[in-house]
């Protein structure tokens, strides 16, 4: 079953402008991380943030955690073409299972 | 370098075969996990294993088998009776999979002809 969902499904955005995707999620966390993933390839781990922290900062990524909303953000600013990629969100259940439950992902394409 | 490696990058199986996928790391990571990832869709957890001799199902195991006999090895056995095999398969692992992010392999991408 699916925890995360990310919006927008697909985003288009000029190289240097700024991005910034959603990630929904339906039952308490323990904490929330983002991948991303170039065409065809393995997943590359961006930033973990966990349930009592509201926001984390990793080079141009900004990422917020909203516990009452079950909401995250990922913002990246000055989007670079390689930045082109799929991004996924992926919660840890607080239920102690150690297994995450990814998001559908959102297809970013950034225009040179 | 430490990493995870998956192989064969591309596996075509034929109608009632069984298959392999092998995932191996060097991390000295406990916990190993395999997802399927069909096309434009999230991963869904297929097993996943916290310690050698100890693996657990995930959400789609059915037609699905795996063995952790080595800290170092999680292989996945795609069986005849996964009736939808065609995918793109991911091995990850964790060595504290509440506190650190999962690392990856590049992935194994299974056709069936």
């Amino acid at each position: 079953s699916q925890q995360g969902e990310e919006d927008p499904q697909a985003l288009s955005i000029q190289e240097g402008e700024n991005a910034t995707m959603n990630c929904s999620y339906k039952t308490s966390i323990n904490n929330l991380q983002w991948y991303r993933q170039n065409s065809g390839r393995g997943l590359v781990h961006l930033i973990l943030i966990r349930s009592n922290e509201r926001e984390k900062h990793s080079g141009r990524l900004r990422v917020t955690l909203d516990t009452s909303k079950k909401s995250s953000s990922l913002l990246i600013t000055a989007s670079r073409a390689a930045d082109t990629a799929s991004y996924f969100c992926a919660t840890l259940r607080a239920s102690g299972t150690y297994k995450y439950i990814f998001g559908t992902g959102t297809r970013l394409k950034v225009l040179a | 370098d430490g990493g995870i490696t998956q192989s064969p990058k591309y596996l075509f199986r034929k109608e009632g075969q069984n298959v392999t996928l092998s995932c191996e790391q060097n991390l000295n990571h406990d916990a190993m996990y395999w997802y399927r990832q069909d096309p434009g869709q999230g991963l869904r957890l297929i097993y996943y294993s916290q310690i050698v001799n100890d693996f657990q199902k995930g959400d789609i195991a059915e037609g699905y088998s795996v063995s952790r006999e080595k800290k170092e090895s999680f292989p996945l056995t795609v069986t005849s009776a996964q009736k939808n095999p065609t995918a793109f398969y991911l091995c990850a692992s964790s060595i504290s999979p509440g506190t650190y992010g999962y690392t990856f392999g590049s992935g194994t991408r299974l056709t069936v002809v």
